[in-house]
């Protein structure tokens, strides 16, 4: 059975430092890749996706990601956070080449941004 | 805005009783997903309907029930409610059906309390 593993719960980081989320998944193949951000009383927003090819991504809002197949891992990253970046942060992954957009959420990593 | 619009954004309710929470896709979109966000279970997928055809099943329980209809607008029926059935559902939409064919937009959501 395919699992998504964020193993930080809570993250605390400057404004102006970088930042860096985790994610693992346990998945049968190398399964399609997401990370989404959930502002509050917001709904998810994808910040970027992973398919194939280069493995590091590029998104919205200046973060990206690297998937590393021989870690299982798919970690999300940016330079240097703002304050609007205080959020929720969720790792999902997907079966490849499905009809469907059944994704797998991990339980994902709050981000608080101090001044 | 991502453009998929969820009735009623909060709801509060007595155990057994019946609700329904309506969604309305983007423009467009053919898709529509319905997710369950609660504290214990983290986001799951509960069920995808296409053009109006359900498409892909996930943990929903037998007490619910969604149905896409003819202008695409979809409905997530809710009975026999349980404490445990307090959590945030999202409604999502796709253009088509599946993770290559375009991104997955989520509503605000609507909040459900079962007192």
């Amino acid at each position: 059975a395919q699992s998504v593993t964020q193993p930080d719960i809570h993250i605390t980081v400057s404004e102006g430092a970088s930042l860096e989320l985790r994610c693992n998944y346990s998945y049968g193949a190398t399964p399609y890749l997401f990370w989404y951000v959930q502002s509050p009383g917001q709904g998810l927003q994808l910040l970027l996706k992973y398919f194939s090819g280069d493995t590091l991504v590029q998104g919205i809002k200046g973060f990206e990601a690297e998937f590393k197949r021989s870690q299982s891992s798919f970690n999300l990253r940016k330079p240097s956070v703002h304050w609007s970046d205080a959020a929720e942060y969720f790792c999902a992954v997907g079966p490849p080449l499905s009809n469907d957009y059944k994704l797998s959420f991990g339980a994902g990593t709050t981000v608080t941004v101090r001044a | 805005d991502s453009g998929v619009t969820q009735t009623p954004k909060h709801l509060i309710t007595a155990t057994g009783q019946r609700v329904t929470l309506r969604c309305s896709p983007r423009s467009g979109d053919l898709s529509v997903y319905w997710y369950q966000q609660s504290l214990d279970q983290g986001l799951q997928f509960l069920i995808q309907y296409y053009n109006g055809e359900e498409r892909a099943k996930g943990n929903i329980l037998e007490r619910f029930s969604a149905q896409q209809f003819p202008d695409l607008h979809s409905e997530l029926n809710l009975s026999s409610l349980e404490l445990g059935d307090s959590a945030l559902y999202f409604c999502a939409s796709s253009l088509r059906s599946g993770m290559n064919t375009g991104e997955l937009f989520f509503g605000e959501g609507s909040r459900l309390t079962v007192l």
